[in-house]
């Protein structure tokens, strides 16, 4: 039973356009949300978080929506540019847990100039 | 700024051997944990530490064993490796709540 779920392999989008990547979660528990991208070769790195009593957190082009009736939150990226390409993981985790976070299987965006 | 270090970066084991994967992190972060990333799959977690001290087991530890000796140092072993073991291993540690996990680079470790 996949808890976090990224339903999109891939995404490729135009320079300058907007991305959006998404993920579905389970779990009703989880109550922190992380966005994390990852270069080949390279450790993942946090880009945004959000916590389950906000709907929406922005830092600069990036942008996370909660959905929390629908279990979803996405990734929205604006205005993209080739450097964004990367894979992006979704992860969730309750923060009384130790804080371990389950992740999804990623969505690998392609950022076309 | 070193951040988390992982050792070594690259490894070919034959099926039966055993050994250590360190994990060193140098910004006094209360835990460690070791994932494994397999192909076209997200993280999935190993082992994880809540201090120095203390280990817990994640979502797949078997076929691993760990130690925190140390704060700074969080140990992932393979006693007997087999070729399901074939994978990239993340160690990440994270401060206090509400606060992100730092990874290291990775070590991709083959089976034979």
């Amino acid at each position: 039973d996949q808890q976090v779920k990224q339903n999109s392999p891939s995404l490729s989008v135009q320079e300058g356009r907007i991305s959006i990547l998404n993920c579905d979660y389970t779990n009703s528990m989880f109550d922190y949300f992380l966005w994390y991208k990852k270069y080949p070769a390279e450790g993942p790195t946090f880009l945004i978080s959000i916590s389950s009593i906000k709907d929406k957190n922005e830092d600069g082009r990036f942008t996370v929506f909660l959905n929390k009736s629908a279990k979803h939150l996405s990734l929205h990226i604006v205005p993209s540019q080739p450097g964004d390409s990367a894979v992006y993981f979704c992860a969730a985790r309750v923060d009384t847990n130790a804080g371990k976070s389950t992740f999804g299987d990623g969505t690998t965006l392609t950022v076309k100039p | 700024n070193a951040g988390v270090t992982q050792t070594p970066k690259f490894r070919v084991l034959k099926t039966g051997q055993s050994m250590t994967l360190l994990c060193a992190q140098d910004m006094n972060h209360e835990y460690m944990y070791w994932y494994r990333q397999d192909p076209g799959m997200g993280l999935r977690l190993i082992h994880y530490s809540v201090g120095e001290g203390t280990t817990a087991k994640g979502e797949v530890p078997d076929g691993y064993n760990v130690s925190r000796l140390k704060k700074q140092n969080f140990l992932l072993g393979l006693e007997s490796a087999a070729p399901s073991q074939t994978s990239v291993y993340f160690c990440a540690s994270r401060d206090q709540v509400n606060q992100p996990q730092h990874f290291g680079d990775g070590t991709r470790l083959s089976i034979l």
